[in-house]
């Protein structure tokens, strides 16, 4: 089984600044990763796959990258509609999650 | 508009059972493959089943196998997943969610329905 890790669990960041997210896979996974956006009672909804595609509609200020082990989320300019947990999920072999990213009002 | 609907959901007892619904509309639903995923209260997602648009291949999280079985009535839009043997790690919010025409990611989720296994 491929095992995903997120770092840092929880992050604290202001209105405007650069926030970044890593997410390490257990093997390579190619470029078959994707990053979920969730906010509290509500359901995840996609914001990148393949490692850095954008899903339509999703704002420019977010950003995927990485291949094989080691990828990266990026919101260039935080908003106040960001503040949410975020989930990567490996999608090379079956489907694995991350546990998660939460990013608060610092 | 993509909408998928989760229902079933409630109390049951461990051992118990419960079968879970999820009404889709709004796409062609025999075309395209179905997840459920879970997230314990407070805790992170998880896969846990997924069924091909046709119903030919079924796949399921270790955690599951043996106990859940996911199935899909195309005639009448709708993707199930049988709970069997549950057990109190069960206790989740169940979200049904569609596979994207792009890839193998999830690109639409139900609001998802609250299963709760306890005595």
């Amino acid at each position: 089984d491929i095992q995903m890790t997120q770092s840092p669990s929880t992050l604290s960041a202001s209105v405007g600044d650069r926030v970044t997210i890593t997410c390490r896979a257990s093997q390579s996974i190619s470029s078959w990763l994707a990053w979920y956006q969730q906010k509290p009672g509500k359901a995840p909804k996609l914001l990148i796959y393949k490692a850095s595609s954008l899903e339509s509609g999703v704002p420019s200020r977010f950003s995927g990258s990485g291949s094989g082990t080691e990828f990266t989320l990026t919101i260039s300019s935080l908003q106040p509609d960001d503040f949410a947990t975020y989930y990567c999920q490996q999608y090379n072999s079956l489907w694995t999650f991350g546990q998660g990213t939460k990013v608060e009002i610092k | 508009q993509v909408q998928l609907v989760e229902s079933g959901g409630g109390v049951v007892q461990p051992g118990g059972s419960l079968r879970l619904s999820c009404a889709a509309s709004g796409f062609t639903f025999s075309s395209y493959g179905m997840h459920w995923v879970r997230q314990a209260p407070g805790k992170g997602l998880e896969w846990v089943a997924f069924i091909r648009y046709d119903g030919s291949n079924k796949y399921y999280a270790d955690s599951v196998k043996g106990r859940f079985t996911i199935s899909r009535d195309n005639s009448k839009n709708t993707l199930y997943l049988q709970m069997n043997s549950l057990r109190a790690e069960d206790t989740a919010v169940y979200y049904c969610a569609k596979e994207s025409p792009v890839t193998t990611v999830f690109d639409y989720w139900g609001q998802g329905t609250l299963v709760t296994v306890s005595s």
